[in-house]
């Protein structure tokens, strides 16, 4: 069975600062990797995914991450922080073959000081 | 940008009534997830349709909850009767396929009182 684990439920960084969200993940086969993003009683928007290729994916609003199939990794990065980047965020992976199910990260809490 | 409807966005029930939540996926989505999301933790599968067809409801509790996707489009997920611990967000999802990423609606806030 996969697993997900986020280390660090609370980050806090400062404005303009790097933010860093570690992922590692538990599978047999390497699956497809994702981050999700959500806002007080929002749903889930997709920040980045990685299926397949290149390793450095980019997404939107300048994160990107990078998976590192010898760590079991796909840590979540931001060269600048900014205040509006305060929110949770979800790491997910599922099986390849598509039409599986996300299984999710307990979720860090990223919050931007001034 | 095509959009996962749900609906209602928030919902206040008693104990032991009954609550209902709509979703309407993306057109031309044939896989549609419910998920549930308790406050601090990361969503779960409750259950998932391919077109009317129920894949996984292996973590549905089946004596209070139901859930159906008749013709293969829309699809609501009712309990029956509430408990306090349903108390989370119900997320509803859909996809083409799980390459291409799933598209999340932005839930239903349960609250049982």
């Amino acid at each position: 069975a996969q697993s997900v684990t986020q280390l660090g439920s609370h980050v806090s960084v400062s404005e303009g600062a790097l933010v860093l969200l570690r992922c590692n993940y538990s599978s047999s086969v390497p699956p497809y990797l994702f981050w999700y993003v959500q806002y007080p009683n929002q749903g889930l928007q997709l920040l980045l995914k990685y299926t397949t290729g290149a390793t450095l994916v980019k997404g939107i609003n300048g994160f990107e991450a990078e998976f590192k199939k010898s760590e079991t990794s796909f840590h979540l990065t931001k060269p600048s922080a900014h205040m509006s980047d305060a929110a949770e965020y979800f790491c997910a992976v599922s099986e390849r073959g598509g039409g599986n199910k996300l299984t999710f990260g307990t979720g860090t809490q990223l919050k931007v000081e001034l | 940008e095509a959009e996962v409807a749900q609906s209602p966005r928030y919902k206040i029930t008693e104990k032991s009534q009954a609550v209902a939540f709509w979703c309407d996926p993306i057109s031309g989505h044939a896989t549609l997830y419910w998920y549930r999301q308790i406050l601090g933790q990361g969503p779960e599968l409750l259950v998932q349709f391919q077109d009317e067809s129920v894949v996984d409801d292996s973590q549905l509790p089946k004596d209070r909850f139901s859930a159906e996707r008749l013709k293969g489009v829309d699809s609501t997920l009712k309990i029956q009767p509430a408990e306090l611990g349903d108390s989370a967000m119900y997320l509803c999802a859909s996809s083409i396929n799980g390459v291409s990423g799933y598209t999340f609606g932005s839930g239903t806030r349960l609250t049982v009182v």
